[in-house]
């Protein structure tokens, strides 16, 4: 079985600033994909960042970036120069096969 | 490019009623997944539909089915709907089934009382 554990259920962070967001999963696949999706109040889930499990190098776009520990099971999502437009709900994902697994969420709120 | 759009956008049903939910995929996906994300949680996979087929079921029971289309657009139906059936319901479309590329529409949030 697949499961995705975020365990800060709200987080918030100055504006410009630096947050990381916590993520464990546990898996017995060798080969799988990580996600980290953002849904704003529109409720659209918009993919941020994903990263394969057979790279080593960590996934960069833009302000994100993750650091990813395959040992250790662990996929934390860095934002930096935190925005407002950043506040919305993050969801950490793992797929297997044709199905995605989420976490619970974190809210991230942006402080002006 | 269109994305997905899914109608109604809120909806509210009484206990034991059935309801259809509608997608239409983004253009040039013929891969279309439905997920309910209950209040506070992460979403739950229900089916994947592939060239009209389902493709895959989540721990949902039979109540809940589905139907893929020829242009690759969807309905998710709920027969003897319960309580806690309230969600926000989201459909997401790909290609092939593949383990990126997956598009999410804003979701139809139930309400069943």
């Amino acid at each position: 079985a697949q499961t995705v554990t975020q365990s800060q259920p709200e987080m918030s962070v100055q504006e410009a600033e630096t947050v990381t967001l916590s993520c464990t999963y546990d898996t017995s696949e060798n080969n799988y994909y990580l996600f980290w999706y953002k849904q704003p109040p529109s409720r659209q889930m918009i993919l941020v960042i994903r990263q394969e499990a057979y790279k080593q190098q960590n996934a960069t776009e833009n302000r994100f970036s993750v650091n990813f520990q395959k040992a250790a099971k662990s996929f934390s999502l860095k934002i930096s120069d935190s925005q407002l437009g950043d506040t919305a709900m993050y969801f950490c994902a793992l797929i297997r096969g044709n199905q995605f697994y989420f976490g619970t969420g974190t809210s991230l709120t942006v402080i002006p | 490019e269109t994305g997905v759009t899914q109608s109604p956008t809120h909806l509210i049903k009484t206990r034991g009623q059935q309801v259809t939910l509608r997608c239409s995929s983004q253009s040039g996906h013929n891969t279309v997944s439905w997920y309910q994300q209950a209040l506070g949680q992460g979403p739950q996979f229900i089916f994947q539909y592939y060239r009209e087929e389902e493709n895959g079921r989540g721990n949902f029971p039979p109540r809940f089915s589905g139907l893929q289309f020829p242009n690759y657009s969807s309905e998710l139906n709920v027969n003897a709907l319960e309580l806690d059936d309230s969600a926000l319901y989201l459909c997401a479309s790909s290609w092939n089934r593949g383990n990126y590329g997956y598009t999410f529409g804003s979701g139809t949030r139930l309400t069943v009382v």
